[in-house]
This record gives C-alpha cells, structure tokens and sequence, in this order.
C-alpha cells in the first residue's frame, strides 16, 4: 500500500500569517495515464471533510485562492497565503493513483 | 445542489450485521464512481470501499474483505454497506463519497455512526 505522511501533525499559526503543509507518498503517484491523482481535504469540527484541492494543484469550485497546492511524484505541498480563522480544522492529502486509496494522517490547523 | 444521505447507522454488538444506505440527489449518479470511507471517534479518515458506475469494479480495504459488501442500485439512485462479522475497531462514522478527479467536485455525506459493542 502507498504511505502517505504528513508533516507537521499540528500547526498552529497566527491570524494573516501563511501556513504551509507536506504531503509525502511511498510511490511516485503519477499514473499511466500521465495525472497524478493527489487530493486536499479540509475537515472543519464537527464537519464532514471537503475537497480543496484536485491532480495537485487544481482548485474545486467555491474554494478561496489564497488556497494552493503545488508538487510532483512523491512530494506536495498544500498552503494558505493567509490563514483565516475559518481555516482551522484537519488538513488530509489523499492518493488515488493506487490501490487501496489511502490518506495522509492529518494535520490540525489552529490559531495560535 | 449535490446530496449524500447516509443511514443504517446504530449500535450493533460483536459478530452482529448492519447495512448501510446513502441516498443521492443533484447530480447524474449512474455516471460515478462512489466510496465508503470511514472515520474511527478522533482518528484520521480511512478509505473502505469503492464501486464504479456501473458495479463493474469493486474493491475493499484489506481491514474489511470478506465481512463487507458494497453495492449500489442506480435506479434508486442509492449506495449500499452490508456489513457482517462486525468488529470493536469497525466503530467509526461511514462516510459516502461521491467520487471524480476534475471540477464536478468530491461530495461527502454528513455521515453515519456505526458502533460496535457488547
């Protein structure tokens, strides 16, 4: 199965400040298709989670811009040019290039 | 607007069955690809189940082969979960999942409660 790790587990930042987060996957997730299918989720509390981010850098409709992602292969980043306090909550990447599906552990995104 | 209702939830002990719906509205759901992913109380998300459009692939996580069976019923517009053999560690809110990888987005459900004791 693909590993998915993410770092940090917690972040706390400060209200306007960018926050920034690693998504790392055991294998290239690029796809014989030539995509590479890593996803963002946002999970607010008590909420269900929501897509951010779509093939690493496509962002879903209704999402801010000051929401990005960016990365190739093995490496990607989800960041927030400026964090509001609407942000906080669980952050997971996912990996559908491979089978099982398999996400990240989550970061926690909160104010400092 | 995209719709996911899941129910069938509840408290369920050891060994017993449970089968999950989730009911969609708002978009074409013959067209996609649906999954069960669930959330144990204060953990991380994991992927459980997926069913393409037409039931032709099914796959299941290893932590559920051969207890669980999804299916789906495109005339309903519904998505199953029978669960068997069921399991302390299957306790977890079981999410559907409408599933695309371009701009007609990812949907969740608000999720439903399994709970598995004696």
């Amino acid at each position: 199965d693909v590993v998915m790790t993410q770092s940090p587990l917690s972040l706390p930042v400060t209200l306007g400040q960018p926050a920034s987060i690693s998504c790392r996957s055991s294998q290239s997730l690029v796809y014989s298709d030539g995509n590479t299918y890593l996803n963002w989720f946002q999970q607010r509390p008590g909420q269900s989670p929501r897509r951010l981010i779509y093939k690493v850098s496509n962002r879903d409709s209704g999402v801010p811009d000051r929401f990005s992602g960016s990365g190739s292969g093995t490496d990607f980043t989800l960041k927030i040019s400026r964090v509001e306090a609407e942000d906080v909550g669980v952050y997971y990447c996912m990996q559908g290039t491979h089978w099982p599906l398999t996400f990240g552990p989550g970061t926690k995104v909160d104010i400092k | 607007e995209v719709q996911l209702v899941e129910s069938g939830g509840g408290l369920v002990q050891p060994g017993g069955s449970l089968r999950l719906s989730c009911a969609a509205s708002g978009f074409t759901f013959s067209s996609y690809s649906m999954n069960w992913v669930r959330q144990a109380p204060g953990k991380g998300l994991e992927w459980v189940s997926y069913i393409s459009s037409s039931s032709s692939t099914i796959y299941y996580a290893d932590s559920v082969k051969g207890r669980f069976t999804i299916s789906r019923d495109n005339a309903k517009n519904s998505l199953y979960l029978q669960m068997n053999s069921l399991r302390d560690e299957d306790t977890a809110v079981y999410y559907c999942a409408r599933e695309s990888y371009d701009s007609s987005g990812y949907d969740w459900g608000q999720g439903t409660l399994v709970t598995v004791s004696s």
